[in-house]
């Protein structure tokens, strides 16, 4: 069975410093790997998925993700946070079968301090 | 192009009531899914549709909860009878071929009283 730890699940950051939100995943396959935002009363919005080759993927508004399978982890960071960031950010995994079916983790709460 | 239509967006209940939520897809969408959000966790899948057929349904309380998805189109998702604990945001999303790129509705916030 896949799953997704994601480590703390509120980070609170100052508007212009570096954001990291980490996730670790666990799986038998090779992963299918996501990034989701949900701004306050929205649905989820997807930032950037990684499933084949370069493990460095870039998403929207600035944020990146590496995959490191030595690791299980798909770290999302932005160089610069901005006040519009501030939201919940889910990390997720599929697996390659097709079945499109996502796992997600618990969630982190990004707060960004003027 | 239109997203994920969801209705309706708020609904207060009480204990043993039952209720009806609303889901239309992105149009050529086949794939559907019913995911459950409590406060504070990550959404977890309820139902996943490929069509009109059930590709997924483990998760589901079959006791309490259905689906169903009319012509591989709209779907419904019921409870019946609730129970506080189905107190939750429930997000529909729908999916084109490409793995994983799943689109959300704003979802249906149920409040059991």
């Amino acid at each position: 069975a896949q799953s997704v730890t994601q480590l703390g699940s509120h980070v609170s950051v100052s508007e212009g410093a570096l954001v990291l939100l980490r996730c670790n995943y666990s799986s038998s396959v090779p992963p299918y790997l996501f990034w989701y935002v949900q701004y306050p009363n929205q649905g989820l919005q997807l930032l950037l998925k990684y499933t084949t080759g370069a493990t460095l993927v870039k998403g929207i508004n600035g944020f990146e993700a590496e995959f490191k399978k030595s690791e299980t982890s798909f770290h999302l960071t932005k160089p610069s946070a901005h006040m519009s960031d501030a939201a919940e950010y889910f990390c997720a995994v599929s697996d390659l079968r097709g079945a499109q079916k996502l796992v997600f983790g618990q969630g982190t709460r990004l707060t960004i301090n003027p | 192009e239109a997203g994920v239509a969801q209705s309706p967006r708020y609904k207060i209940i009480e204990k043993r009531q039952s209720v009806a939520f609303w889901c239309n897809p992105i149009s050529g969408h086949a794939t559907l899914y019913w995911y459950q959000q409590i406060l504070g966790q990550g959404p977890k899948l309820l139902i996943q549709f490929q069509n009109n057929g059930v590709v997924d349904d483990s998760q589901l309380p079959k006791d309490r909860f259905s689906a169903e998805r009319l012509k591989g189109v709209d779907s419904t998702l019921k409870i019946q009878p609730a129970k506080l604990e189905d107190s939750a945001v429930y997000l529909c999303a729908s999916s084109p071929a490409r793995p994983g790129e799943l689109f959300f509705g704003e979802g249906s916030r149920l409040t059991v009283l």
